[in-house]
């Protein structure tokens, strides 16, 4: 199975600053790999695929890149509405992974 | 609008079954796959399993921790997901949801709408 490494797995910060994760494959996935947004009680939200492919409606501070191993996400200008749980999922080989979650906190 | 409401789920004791199922509306339900996860209490997401397309065989994969026991299936002329759960065990106690695959055909993998999710407990 493929293994997802992500850290920090808590971070805090302030509305408009800038939060950036970062999620690390066991093997090269190409850029197959997504990234979810979990706030508790609601459905996950699909933000990015292909590591850096915006889904639509996605607000432009969300940011994805990387390839091969090593990605990450970036939030700019952080927004109350961001506060929540973000996972990276890679969908190169079945079984499907996550990484374990970064909790993006109010400072 | 798409929209993906899980239900079934509820309280079991080890051993025994349950079914959970997904009811889908706004999208041409057809023509997706359908994929799975859970999230158990404090834990990340878990992948669970995936059903393609009956154009492209309507077959399921499943997680290696669930294989066996669960069984993915779809009814296309309801838009309904069915997740059937046997042999259940404290393990499986998570919220379940259901996901709709970003591409139409063959699955991307890739989820682009989510349910709301349904609370299964397993204990005696």
């Amino acid at each position: 199975d493929i293994q997802m490494t992500q850290f920090p797995s808590s971070v805090s910060a302030s509305v408009g600053d800038r939060v950036t994760i970062t999620c690390r494959a066991s093997q090269d996935i190409g850029t197959w790999l997504a990234w979810y947004q979990h706030k508790p009680g609601k459905a996950p939200k699909f933000l990015i695929f292909e590591a850096h492919t915006l889904q639509s409606g996605v607000p432009s501070r969300f940011r994805g890149g990387g390839s091969g191993t090593e990605f990450t996400l970036t939030i700019n200008s952080l927004q109350p509405e961001d506060f929540a749980s973000y996972y990276c999922q890679q969908v190169q080989r079945l079984p499907l992974t996550f990484g374990g979650g970064t909790k993006v906190e109010i400072k | 609008e798409v929209q993906l409401v899980e239900s079934g789920g509820g309280l079991v004791k080890p051993g025994r079954s349950l079914r959970l199922s997904c009811s889908a509306s706004g999208f041409t339900f057809g023509n997706y796959g359908m994929s799975w996860f859970r999230q158990a209490p404090g834990k990340g997401l878990e992948w669970v399993g995936f059903i393609s397309s009956k154009p492209y065989g309507g077959t399921a994969d499943y997680a290696p921790s669930v294989k066996g026991r669960f069984t993915i299936s779809r009814d296309d002329s309801k838009s309904i997901a069915y997740l059937q759960m046997n042999s259940l065990k404290a393990d499986d106690t998570a919220v379940y949801y259901c996901g709709k695959d970003w591409g139409s055909g063959s699955g991307s993998y890739y989820v682009d709408y989510w349910g709301q999710g349904a609370q299964v407990t397993v204990s005696s």
